[in-house]
């Protein structure tokens, strides 16, 4: 039981490249979630998702993807890279059982450098 | 607009001495209120959370947390500090929409 991975781990990318950043659940749960990371801003929402094939925007979506097209993979896309994307980026997952109060489990994070 | 505050972006605290890592909300109702703690290079870990019922909550690590509903608080407690606990801690609140809102973390320090 892995539990929430993300892939990859590190990447540097030049402005207006593209890449996705993966992140897997082996858990079965409905929610997942893309967060960035800065530092003295904590943790903003970019995208969110409620289940296989739904998505829907956080508090900071411009400028990324994202898809979910298996209810275990929630995928996140940069189509033109700023270096303003720097960041540390983190995955989470929720069982979203009905009436649960249970708390978001979060992924080790990818550390992304946009020069 | 609902926000979670973290007023100290630094805390030190001798080792073996209690600490405080404070937190407070703003919103209408009853939000239900987590705390997470990060180490270096780390993802975020679940430390304890409030819900309902009593105010203190125990939580991992022998870390408690104490809600405040007048105050609007809900500080982070331990009696005794370890050099171990030095980490970045982030307060976390879910209005209702499973969804949370962080505070920008404080970074607590343990000192030898």
């Amino acid at each position: 039981n892995a539990g929430v991975t993300q892939t990859p781990k590190f990447r540097v990318l030049k402005t207006g490249q593209s890449m996705t950043l993966l992140c897997a659940q082996d858990m079965n749960h409905e929610y997942m979630y893309w967060y960035r990371q800065d530092p003295g801003m904590g943790l903003r929402l970019i995208h969110y998702s409620v289940g296989e094939g739904t998505t829907a925007k956080g508090e900071v979506p411009d400028g990324y993807n994202v898809s979910r097209l298996k209810k275990q993979n929630f995928l996140l896309g940069l189509e033109s890279a700023a270096p303003s994307q720097t960041s540390v980026y983190f995955c989470a997952t929720l069982p979203g059982l009905a009436g649960s109060t249970d708390t978001q489990y979060f992924g080790p994070g990818t550390r992304l450098t946009v020069l | 607009a609902q926000s979670v505050a973290q007023p100290e972006d630094q805390v030190n605290v001798a080792e073996g001495n209690p600490l405080t890592v404070k937190c407070t909300y703003s919103v209408s109702g009853n939000p239900y209120l987590f705390w997470y703690v990060q180490y270096p290079n780390r993802g975020l870990q679940f430390l304890l959370k409030y819900i309902t019922g009593d105010n203190l909550v125990k939580g991992s690590y022998g870390f408690e947390a104490e809600f405040n509903k007048s105050q609007t608080s809900f500080h982070l407690k331990k009696p005794s500090a370890l050099v171990s606990d030095s980490a970045l801690y982030f307060c976390a609140s879910d209005f209702g929409n499973e969804k949370l809102t962080f505070g920008t973390g404080t970074r607590l320090t343990i000192i030898p």
